[in-house]
């Protein structure tokens, strides 16, 4: 059974801090990581990839992998009122003929202006 | 680049009606996927296709859901004989590559009266 992982939340992080949501993963085959951004009543919204371990920087954001722990986390810089939403981490084992996500429920984040 | 289309956006049915909702991917994309997400959940595959073949079907696609997508270019998804536990959120998602980048569209919002 694959299982992705995540802290429900809701966090709460004042304006300007860093925001720091984290997920496991239980595949060790798996290969591709994603984290979605996801507003109420709207639709996942890719915000990072990242394949390999080691951090992935973007902007604001930086995606951290540990395969050998199984571990993948994101961190939000200068966190803004409008990081305000539901992210969601995703998991593809790329193995076989599987090429679908695995989602965990998503942390519900809140940025305290 | 136009992004994922999905249609309709929103759709009322009573038990037992059929649904079909579309999706257009991005249009180099060869690669499409359905999701289902309901309240509080992340989104949970369903199936994939590479052009026009489907190549991976998750169990939660049961025999009254049936997916197509004749030309490689926009798939339908069909739910026959419809349930209120079919009220959810369907998402359709396109990628360039196995393992690669998925990227959403708006989603159909299904509601069974």
């Amino acid at each position: 059974q694959k299982e992705v992982e995540q802290n429900s939340g809701p966090l709460s992080v004042p304006e300007g801090a860093i925001a720091s949501l984290n997920c496991t993963y239980s595949d060790r085959v798996s290969q591709s990581f994603f984290w979605y951004r996801q507003y109420s009543g709207k639709s996942p919204e890719l915000i990072m990839s990242i394949y390999s371990n080691g951090d992935k920087e973007d902007g604001r954001f930086t995606a951290q992998l540990n395969k050998a722990s199984q571990y993948v986390s994101l961190l939000i810089r200068d966190s803004q009122p409008s990081d305000s939403a539901t992210y969601l981490c995703a998991v593809n084992i790329g193995e076989g003929g599987a090429d679908g996500l695995t989602f965990g429920k998503g942390t519900h984040l809140i940025i305290q202006p | 680049d136009t992004g994922v289309s999905q249609d309709p956006r929103h759709k009322i049915t009573k038990r037992g009606q059929n649904v079909t909702f579309r999706c257009d991917p991005i249009s180099e994309h060869n690669r499409l996927y359905w999701y289902r997400q309901t309240l509080g959940q992340g989104p949970e595959f369903l199936t994939y296709f590479q052009n026009e073949a489907q190549l991976e079907k998750s169990r939660l696609l049961s025999d009254r859901f049936s997916a197509e997508r004749p030309k490689g270019s926009f798939s339908t998804l069909e739910i026959q004989r419809t349930e209120q536990g079919d009220s959810a959120m369907y998402l359709c998602a396109s990628s360039l590559a196995r393992g690669g980048e998925q990227y959403f569209g708006p989603g159909t919002r299904l509601t069974v009266t």
